[in-house]
This record gives C-alpha cells, structure tokens and sequence, in this order.
C-alpha cells in the first residue's frame, strides 16, 4: 500500500471548518483513500472513502486532487468532540486479499473552545 | 445498528498466564480482523477471517497467539504463556466481504495488561 504523509498535529477552532490534509505521491490507480479517527481510549472510526471523486456523508468531505496525490478531509463545523487522531490510509482492493489496513502516526487534531 | 462488541473491556494478568479475547462482529459481516495497538504506536495487523476461507494468520507474532472464528461470527483471539510484550489495546473489526471496497468497523478493544 502507498505510504501517506500527515501534519503531526493541527489546531481548529470550535465551530470553523477544519481542513485535515494527507499526501499520497505514490498512489496507484485501483487504491482508494480512506479516512479514520481515533478517539483516546476508543477504536478507530470510519469516517469516509473515496477513488477519484469528491465525496460527502453526514461527517466530512473528501477533496482528492485530479492527480490523486493528495487529499483533504473537511469537517464542516467542528466540535470539542472532533478531537482525535485522524489517519489517512490508502489501500487497494484485492478480491480474495486480506485488504488489511495500515495505520500511519496520523494527525492530532485539536478543537479548541 | 450493533456495533462490533469485544469483551473483556479490560484484562489484567499475570505473565504465563493463558487469556482468550472476545469479539461479536456486526452481524451480516462474514470478513473480520484482529489488530493490536500497542501504546503509542499504529495498528499492527494479527489475522484476517473471511467466510469459511482458510485465515490469513501472517500478522501473527508467534506461535502463542492464535484465533477462531466459530459458526462465520464469534472469533476469539488466544494468547498462551503471556509476556510483558503482549500488553496491547487488542482491536476486532468486521466488514462485509473484503473484495469490495467495503470500510472496516472497529469495536472498542480489549486493554490488555500483563504483570
């Protein structure tokens, strides 16, 4: 799987849009990008995927560039419950693959009041 | 709906000691795998189930580990003769089946913490 690079940590106020960036130079055409957070003491959470167009659902947007090597995750509004570890993670689907996933260090994102 | 529930929340043992790990995925979900987290670190895989496919045991650190998965839902992980090392978040996910590109869900683990 391509290896992803995140921002260590980032800040965001409470109630503004928070942008959490990955770069993925070296993903190829049939891996899609996946978003998860990590509450503290919490298993990891789905968030959202996407191939090559943008996505929405009830938690975030995806944003991924024409050229696929980097993406955005927007949470619209955020709240002191945003607070997490968000892990972007790229992975391809193998039919009869394990398809694990392999978690990076992430970005601790930091909702201040 | 349920979520992927794994039991015990948290496990304190001695070293040596046998502890079986517990989880319930969510049902209709014939793919399900085992990671542990160890403190600090990222999600290190175990094992991968899928429908009645023999399990992909590679993530497996050493022969004192080793997991079923009864009846296509229950799995249970096993570690014998535990050591210091072993202490880990252990965390279960399932999804459905793992040739589409379906997310995983993750329970909330088991604590496990060897003295």
């Amino acid at each position: 799987d391509a290896k992803t690079t995140q921002p260590t940590s980032m800040d965001c106020a409470e109630g503004r849009a928070a942008n959490l960036p990955c770069n993925h130079s070296t993903i190829s055409g049939n891996e899609y990008v996946y978003w998860y957070r990590q509450i503290h003491s919490q298993g990891p959470q789905y968030i959202i995927h996407g191939l090559k167009n943008n996505e929405t659902n009830e938690m975030a947007s995806l944003i991924i560039t024409e050229d696929r090597k980097s993406s955005t995750l927007i949470l619209p509004h955020a709240t002191l419950r945003d607070t997490a570890v968000y892990y972007c993670i790229v992975r391809v689907h193998y039919g009869g693959a394990t398809n694990k996933l392999i978690f990076g260090t992430g970005t601790l994102l930091a909702v201040q009041p | 709906g349920a979520g992927v529930s794994q039991s015990p929340s948290n496990k304190v043992t001695e070293k040596g000691k046998d502890v079986e790990l517990r989880c319930d995925p969510i049902s209709g979900h014939t793919a399900l795998y085992w990671y542990r987290q160890s403190l600090g670190q990222g999600l290190e895989f175990l094992i991968y189930f899928q429908g009645n496919s023999a399990p992909d045991k590679s993530g497996l650190p050493s022969d004192r580990f080793s997991a079923e998965r009864t009846g296509g839902s229950v799995s249970t992980l096993t570690i014998q003769r535990t050591q210091q090392e072993d202490s880990a978040v252990y965390l279960c996910a399932s999804s459905l089946p793992s040739s589409g590109n379906q997310p995983q869900h993750f329970g909330d683990g088991t604590r496990l913490s060897i003295l």
